[in-house]
């Protein structure tokens, strides 16, 4: 059963405009979710894990358990953010981690 | 040191070799990982030690052989393999931090069949 969704492929957007990445899971219990980036030729990176709260590069994500869902913001978009993020699920029980299929977001100059 | 290292960064082999891709970590982390991603895609869970002990094997084929000699080495042993197994190999590590376990990748190695 897939628990990580990004409906998104590839997301394009201007330099300085909004971006959303979206993120939705499928789990019952208490889901630990976090955003990967991989930058080109760059190792996966750990961005932001929802329990901190916190923003990292600008970016945001708040984890919405009424619509399952944990996407990723940033107010202004730069060149720099062109990567692919990936979405991902941790259980809390086991070392099982499940990621969603990747976002690959290019910022336009 | 904070950081995951695999060695070799790349490795060319033939479907007839035997090799071993090596992944270290000396975070104290207690969990290892060996993921397989091909280009564009997800990494995909092959692999999980806990506590030196294999706790997970996503019904991976027995060409590949996982090995955990110690707390800070993980080793995923490679024979007879297919020109499909052709992917980036991440190796990962994690710890339990603020409630939560949190996954260190490696850079990976990036593995070619012939």
């Amino acid at each position: 059963a897939q628990r990580v969704t990004q409906p998104e492929k590839l997301l394009s957007v201007f330099k300085g405009a909004p971006v959303e990445l979206k993120c939705n899971y499928s789990y019952s219990g208490s889901p630990e979710l976090f955003w990967y980036v991989q930058y080109s030729r760059q190792r996966l990176q750990l961005l932001l894990r929802h329990i901190s709260r916190e923003s990292i590069k600008g970016f945001t994500a708040d984890l919405n358990k009424g619509e399952t869902s944990f996407h990723l913001k940033k107010p202004f978009a730069q060149e720099e953010d062109s990567a692919m993020y990936y979405c991902a699920l941790s259980l809390r029980t086991g070392n099982q981690f499940y990621f969603g299929t990747g976002t690959s977001l290019t910022v336009i100059p | 040191d904070t950081e995951v290292t695999q060695t070799p960064k790349h490795l060319v082999m033939g479907m007839t070799n035997k090799k071993s891709l090596k992944c270290e970590q000396h975070m104290g982390h207690r969990a290892m990982y060996w993921y397989k991603q091909k280009a564009k895609k997800p990494p995909e869970l092959m692999f999980v030690y806990s506590y030196e002990k294999l706790s997970i094997n996503e019904s991976v084929p027995s060409r590949f052989s996982p090995e955990c000699p110690n707390s800070s080495l993980l080793n995923l042993h490679l024979h007879a393999l297919q020109p499909e197994d052709s992917a980036l190999y991440l190796c990962a590590s994690s710890q339990r931090a603020g409630g939560v376990e949190t996954q260190y990748f490696g850079p990976g190695t990036r593995l070619l069949v012939l």
